[in-house]
């Protein structure tokens, strides 16, 4: 079946330096990629829908100028979290949604902590 | 705004004990309703759906019926299994976006559910 890839699955970072999370589809293509973060005891939250070829569109609240979005190609996304503070420290997951239909997939998600 | 309000866990079972994972939300319009789930060191999977009132999604043993009078949608199965040791999300489309033809979704915090054998 489809498949979606996150790297790393942990990272570990100093305060003020910048970390890339990958997300790739494998088996398919999708124009419309999604990034959600999960604060301890919170909900899944959208914060960006990445279009390939073009500028994500941010939830509000959510800096674009911090997690940056890159979708150059139809099977890669990634989200780059700038100058990283602790309160950054969460649970980072993507989807894609497939080109060839609706369905979305998700990625295994990323542990990012910034000490 | 919408918001999806899940039972906190972790819920912890024997093999065989029955499961309710309690789901209610709150939405403008008619949402459609989902069960995300996820396994260990896995991304998360759709394990049902339903799309409007009354519709009982049902997928592995698992079932959730869209209850619009109560605005819930619960998970139950009558018999779990070690394997369905996981992570529970439910889930509601928001419809923003429509000129896309994708519906954004709108978690819950997840349900760990933990079963011993």
């Amino acid at each position: 079946g489809a498949v979606v890839s996150q790297h790393p699955s942990r990272v570990i970072c100093k305060s003020g330096t910048s970390v890339k999370i990958e997300c790739r589809s494998l088996d398919f293509q999708a124009t419309t990629m999604f990034w959600y973060r999960q604060f301890p005891k919170q909900s899944l939250m959208l914060m960006a829908t990445s279009n390939e070829g073009s500028k994500a569109t941010y939830e509000q609240g959510v800096e674009k100028d911090k997690f940056l979005i890159n979708h150059a190609s139809l099977t890669l996304s990634t989200l780059t979290v700038t100058s990283a503070h602790p309160e950054d420290s969460s649970f980072y997951i993507c989807s894609a949604k497939s080109d060839s239909g609706n369905t979305i997939y998700f990625g295994e998600g990323s542990w990012l902590t910034v000490v | 705004g919408n918001s999806v309000t899940q039972m906190e866990g972790p819920v912890t079972l024997s093999e065989e004990a029955f499961l309710t994972i309690n789901c209610t939300y709150t939405a403008t319009g008619y949402p459609s309703l989902f069960w995300y789930v996820q396994y260990p060191g896995e991304g998360l999977q759709l394990l049902l759906k339903a799309t409007k009132a009354d519709d009982k999604g049902s997928n592995k043993g698992f079932e959730a019926t869209y209850r619009k009078e109560t605005t819930s949608f619960h998970l139950e199965k009558g018999s779990v299994q070690v394997s369905d040791s996981a992570v529970y999300f439910c889930a509601l489309s928001d419809r923003r976006g429509m000129n896309t033809g994708f519906q954004k979704l709108v978690f819950g915090t997840g349900t760990r559910l933990l079963v011993s054998p």
